[in-house]
């Protein structure tokens, strides 16, 4: 089982829509959680990190983590073309930063 | 506020021939570093991460290593690249606090091996 468990996507919204990236992880013990945009060439860039069970908003970007059910979440509201990248789930595990493989993210025009 | 400075940003290297790539970080104090590779279309593979001047950590075998010699500088480096090494090596940096502090990565460099 991968420490740190995305969809590789891509996943394809319309401009306007709410895009949903997902990421389950294995070490039940975790207590950090990490969202990372990459756009294409370039380095991952932090965009959200979320500690507690629930919601967690800034802008656009809401983080949602269920600890019970090993699950965290980005949502992306009012998604625009400049969204287009490929999102990266990292979640402290054993005291080490695992990195999911990360979803393509494409918004149509 | 922090920067963090990697160079070069391309290089383009023989097999069999070393390598030193450098980071430093600017505006903080007694940062964590971490040197990533990401081979394409992969997940970021930590290599190494340090604590403090001369303590390093390796995560895998191979024939990288690092070094610390500054509070603030991380340096990767090979006495002879292999064909396998090439990829985009990241360094990042985050706050003194124990491994549940957000981690901010360079530029990169993109390293390719012929």
């Amino acid at each position: 089982q991968k420490e740190v468990e995305q969809n590789s996507g891509p996943l394809s919204v319309p401009e306007g829509a709410i895009a949903s990236l997902n990421c389950t992880y294995s070490d039940r013990g975790s207590q950090s959680f990490f969202w990372y945009r990459q756009y294409s060439g370039k380095s991952p860039e932090l965009i959200m990190f979320i500690y507690s069970n629930g919601d967690k908003e800034d802008g656009r970007f809401t983080a949602q983590l269920n600890k019970a059910s090993q699950y965290v979440s980005l949502l992306i509201r009012d998604s625009q073309p400049s969204d287009s990248a490929t999102y990266l789930c990292a979640v402290v595990q054993g005291g080490k930063l695992i990195f999911g493989q990360g979803t393509e993210l494409s918004v149509k025009p | 506020s922090q920067t963090i400075h990697q160079w070069p940003a391309t290089l383009v290297q023989p097999v069999g021939s070393p390598l030193s790539l450098e980071c430093t970080v600017e505006g903080t104090s007694n940062p964590n570093l971490y040197w990533y590779r990401q081979a394409a279309g992969r997940g970021l593979q930590l290599l190494f991460y340090s604590v403090g001047i001369g303590q390093i950590s390796s995560e895998v075998p191979q024939n990288l290593s690092a070094s610390r010699p500054q509070d603030r500088q991380f340096i990767l480096s090979s006495k002879k690249l292999l064909l396998s090494d090439s990829g985009f090596y990241l360094c990042a940096w985050s706050p003194l606090g124990g491994s549940n502090q957000p981690q901010h990565f360079g530029d990169g460099t993109r390293l390719s091996i012929l």
